[in-house]
């Protein structure tokens, strides 16, 4: 079975912080990882994806995040927040086999303070 | 947002009745998704459709059915509404299923009373 664990529910930084979002992922073999996020009353935007092609994948807004065999990671940085990065954000895999079902984490929410 | 349209977009009903929530694609996109999203829940997959008259079940599935007769459109339905289906659901769409991302519509928000 495969699934996605997002650690930290909300997430806290000031404006020009690092940002760091956690996932690990459990998976037989090579993942299809994805972070979307998500603006409040709106519906999910890819971020990023991992599809073997690099380790280090850059995305959307400054977001990127590197895939870590070892560690079954897929963490999501931002070398610098922005107030308009508060949102909430998902990491999500396919897993193995065919299926077709992208299963999601449980959602971090980052929170900016000025 | 990849010409995806869900109908309707807010929703009240009440416990027993039948609903059906409707989406709506222009990407000629393969595989179509419905999911649900819930506090503390993230997203979970309800069913997933990979050509027409083709779906398959997700992790939450159990009082939903769904169909999908023409490529454009897939019809999620809720049989006999119950209160722990209130939710925001949302409609995604795929151009070719496992490694292709995923593309979301604005979600139905559906309340049972």
């Amino acid at each position: 079975a495969q699934s996605v664990t997002q650690l930290g529910s909300h997430v806290s930084v000031s404006e020009g912080a690092l940002v760091l979002l956690r996932c690990n992922y459990s998976s037989s073999v090579p993942p299809y990882l994805f972070w979307y996020v998500q603006y409040p009353n709106q519906g999910l935007q890819l971020l990023l994806k991992y599809t073997s092609a690099a380790t280090l994948v850059k995305g959307i807004n400054g977001f990127e995040a590197e895939f870590k065999k070892s560690e079954t990671s897929f963490h999501l940085t931002k070398p610098s927040a922005h107030m308009s990065d508060a949102a909430e954000y998902f990491c999500a895999n396919f897993g193995s086999g065919n299926t077709g079902k992208l299963i999601f984490g449980q959602g971090t929410t980052l929170q900016v303070k000025p | 947002d990849a010409g995806i349209t869900q109908s309707p977009r807010h929703k009240v009903t009440e416990t027993g009745t039948p609903v059906t929530l409707r989406c709506h694609q222009t990407e000629n996109h393969r595989y179509m998704y419905w999911y649900r999203q819930d506090p503390g829940h993230g997203l979970r997959l309800i069913h997933y459709s990979y050509g027409v008259k083709d779906t398959d079940k997700g992790e939450v599935s159990d009082g939903y059915s769904v169909s999908r007769s023409k490529t454009e459109d897939f019809l999620l339905t809720l049989e006999s509404a119950t209160s722990s289906q209130t939710s925001v659901y949302f409609c995604a769409i795929s151009q070719q299923g496992p490694g292709s991302p995923l593309h979301f519509g604005n979600g139905t928000r559906l309340t049972v009373t």
